[in-house]
C-alpha cells in the first residue's frame, strides 16, 4: 500500500529565502508523485508531477522537485520565496494502474516580509 | 482552461438529512473522484469512479455514501443521513484518460458541508 509522509506541518521562511518542503513516500511499485498547492478557501492545484521520466521535475511558479529513489523522497524546492507562495502544500502518490491518489497531511508555508 | 465545477460552494444541513453534492467534471475526462478534507486535516480519498461504476472506495465511504453520474455530465455524491462528523470540505476531481495514475487531477473548488 502506498503512503506519503510530509515532514513539518508548518514551515516559515523569509521572502527571498530558499523554500524546502519535505516528502517521503512508500510504494510497493514505482510510484507517480505529485505536489499540489491549496490557497485559502480554494481547491487543490497541481504544481508538478513525477512520472518516471526525468528525476528533476519543474513545475509552475518556479517550484521544482527531485525524485530520489534511494531515499524514497520527493522534496519540493524553490530558490527564492515570494509572499504569494504562502499556502498549503500537499505531496501525493499514486501507483501505475491504480485508481486513487493518496495525499500527505500537508505543509503550511508561511512567508515573512 | 477547463475547470471542474462544484455546486453549491457551501451547504448547511441538519443532522440526519440527505445531501447531494454536485460536480461537473471536465468534458473529456473519464475518471472521477471524491475527496474530503475535515477542517485542518489531510485530504482523504473517498471514492473513484470509472466506466459508470465505482472502481475503488475507502473505508470512509460506507453505506451512507453513494455516487452517480446520472446524465453523462454531472457527477454527484449523496450522503443519505448526515452526521456531525461529515462536516468537511468535499472536493471533486477528474482526470484525463492515460497511463494509470500518471496524470494529475483537476480539482474543483470544493463544497463546504456543515452539519448542525
Amino acid at each position: 500500500a502506498q503512503s506519503v509522509t510530509q515532514l513539518g506541518s508548518h514551515v516559515s521562511v523569509s521572502e527571498g529565502a530558499l523554500v524546502l518542503l519535505r516528502c517521503n513516500y512508500s510504494s510497493s511499485v514505482p510510484p507517480y508523485l505529485f505536489w499540489y498547492v491549496q490557497y485559502p478557501n480554494q481547491g487543490l492545484q497541481l504544481l508538478l508531477k513525477y512520472t518516471s521520466a526525468a528525476t528533476l521535475v519543474k513545475g509552475i511558479n518556479g517550484f521544482e522537485a527531485e525524485f530520489k529513489k534511494s531515499e524514497t523522497s520527493f522534496h519540493l524546492t524553490k530558490p527564492s520565496a515570494h509572499m504569494s507562495d504562502a499556502a498549503e502544500y500537499f505531496c501525493a502518490v499514486s501507483e501505475s494502474g491504480g485508481f486513487k491518489t493518496i495525499f500527505g497531511a500537508g505543509t503550511r508555508l508561511f512567508v515573512k516580509a | 482552461e477547463p475547470e471542474v465545477t462544484q455546486t453549491p460552494s457551501h451547504q448547511v444541513t441538519q443532522m440526519g438529512q440527505e445531501v447531494i453534492l454536485r460536480c461537473v467534471p471536465i468534458s473529456n475526462h473519464l475518471y472521477f473522484y471524491w475527496y474530503r478534507q475535515i477542517l485542518g486535516q489531510k485530504v482523504e480519498f473517498l471514492v473513484s469512479f470509472y466506466n459508470n461504476e465505482i472502481s475503488e472506495k475507502s473505508e470512509i465511504f460506507d453505506d451512507q455514501f453513494s455516487v452517480e453520474r446520472p446524465d453523462g455530465s454531472n457527477f454527484t455524491l449523496k450522503i443519505r443521513s448526515t452526521k456531525l462528523e461529515d462536516s468537511a470540505m468535499y472536493f471533486c476531481a477528474s482526470r484525463a484518460p492515460g497511463t494509470g495514475g500518471a496524470y494529475g487531477y483537476t480539482f474543483g473548488s470544493g463544497t463546504r458541508l456543515t452539519v448542525v
